[in-house]
């Protein structure tokens, strides 16, 4: 069955920080990536995603991330975090039908 | 516009109670999903619909839990002989459905407590 794992479950950083969440996905095919946020209080959000083309996509807030297929990641980045960061992030995977698989989630908090 | 809503926000339950969820998805969302947020275990897929197709009930966690969608708008999650396991916040999404990577809307989700 198709996963997601997000390596980091907390993470803690200083304003101004570079950040770099990992996310790993299993299945061999075709696959429809995303990352969505829940901020405190809030609903889940979408961030960015990635269909095909530039393997590098940049999504809302300056966010990034990259896909690098022969390592089956899609990992997301953000060179100076901000206080406001501070949110739950998850990686999803599609693989070409409705269903979407979410990972664990991986908690940040940003210090002011 | 309206975004996905969800009631109740919270829903506080003896074990061996019945509950309903219910969910009204975005006008025009033709695929609904329902996913359950645990504490450390991220979004578990239960099930979803898309149309008038049968729905993907490949995630729901036993026989206690159903769903229905009538008339393909409000859909009702509906947990039989709750558990105290069954404590979570569940979650409902809705999307364009035409294409499989149309992302998800989220409503604010149901937080369930089995006492």
């Amino acid at each position: 069955a198709q996963s997601v794992s997000q390596h980091n479950h907390h993470v803690i950083l200083s304003e101004a920080a570079s950040l770099e969440l990992g996310c790993n996905y299993s299945y061999g095919g075709t696959v429809n990536l995303f990352w969505y946020v829940q901020y405190p209080g809030q609903h889940l959000q979408l961030l960015l995603k990635y269909f095909s083309g530039d393997p590098l996509v940049k999504g809302i807030k300056g966010f990034e991330a990259e896909f690098i297929k022969s390592k089956f990641s899609f990992n997301l980045r953000k060179p100076s975090v901000q206080w406001s960061d501070t949110a739950e992030y998850f990686c999803a995977v599609n693989t070409g039908g409705f269903k979407t698989i979410f990972g664990a989630g991986t908690r940040l908090f940003v210090k002011a | 516009g309206a975004g996905v809503s969800q009631s109740p926000s919270n829903k506080v339950t003896e074990k061996g109670k019945d509950v309903e969820l219910r969910c009204d998805p975005i006008s025009g969302h033709t695929a609904l999903y329902w996913y359950r947020q645990s504490l450390g275990q991220g979004l578990e897929f239960l099930i979803y619909f898309q149309g008038n197709s049968a729905p993907d009930k490949s995630g729901l966690p036993s026989d206690r839990f159903s769903a229905e969608r009538t008339g393909g708008s409000v859909s009702t999650l509906t947990i039989q002989r709750t558990q105290q396991e069954d404590s979570a916040v569940y979650l409902c999404a809705s999307s364009l459905g035409q294409l499989f990577n149309s992302p998800l809307h989220f409503g604010n989700g149901t937080r369930l407590t089995v006492t």
